[in-house]
């Protein structure tokens, strides 16, 4: 099975921070990479696919890089609604497995 | 607006049996496929079980395989998961998200439903 490692596990930060989470695949996934945002109580919401590619709706201060083995979710002016918990998804392969999550707080 | 609802969580004894529902609206049920993920309490999420928009193709993770059993009923527009010799470590949030177009990546999910399995 392929590794998804998530760095940091948690990110303290203050509305308005420039702020990268970075995802690790144990082997090439290419570009086929998802980003979720999670909040208690809510369904979770898809922000990137194909590593690069916002959904629809999403604010464009989410943005997402990289192929292969490496990846990073950036929020370009960390807003209010944005103190969730994410996670990457490689979906390479099947079972596409998630990461364990970064949880960005208030700091 | 698409909507995803679960239902049928709850709490049950180890060894025992649960039928997770999941309820779509406001999209064409049967051109999807279908994922059930989890989430245990303070953990990441899981993968579960994945079935084709006409139910040919069914996978399950390593962890449920033999026990759960994911099924569909399009004229119903619902998603279901059968659950059973229930384990203390499948105590999760279950929730049902939609594969886009077999894509891999899931675009909608309902809000879940917990599971708890206890003595």
């Amino acid at each position: 099975d392929i590794q998804m490692t998530q760095s940091p596990s948690t990110l303290s930060a203050s509305v308005g921070d420039r702020v990268t989470i970075t995802c690790r695949a144990s082997q090439s996934v290419s570009t086929w990479l998802a980003w979720y945002q999670l909040k208690p109580g809510k369904a979770p919401k898809l922000l990137i696919y194909k590593a690069s590619t916002l959904e629809g709706g999403v604010p464009s201060r989410f943005s997402g890089s990289g192929s292969g083995t490496e990846f990073a979710l950036t929020i370009s002016s960390l807003q209010p609604d944005d103190f969730a918990t994410y996670y990457c998804q490689q979906y390479n392969s099947l079972s596409g497995t998630f990461g364990q999550g970064t949880k960005v707080e208030v700091k | 607006e698409v909507q995803l609802v679960e239902s049928g969580g709850g709490l049950v004894q180890p060894g025992g049996s649960l039928r997770l529902s999941c309820a779509g609206s406001g999209f064409t049920f049967s051109s999807y496929e279908f994922n059930w993920v989890r989430q245990a309490p303070g953990k990441g999420l899981e993968w579960v079980s994945y079935i084709s928009s006409g139910d040919s193709v069914i996978y399950y993770a390593d962890s449920v395989k033999g026990r759960f059993t994911i099924s569909r009923d399009n004229a119903k527009n619902s998603l279901y998961l059968q659950m059973n010799s229930l384990r203390v470590e499948d105590t999760a949030i279950y929730y049902c998200a939609r594969d886009r177009a077999a894509s891999g990546y899931f675009d909608f999910w309902g809000q879940g439903t917990l599971v708890t399995v206890s003595s």
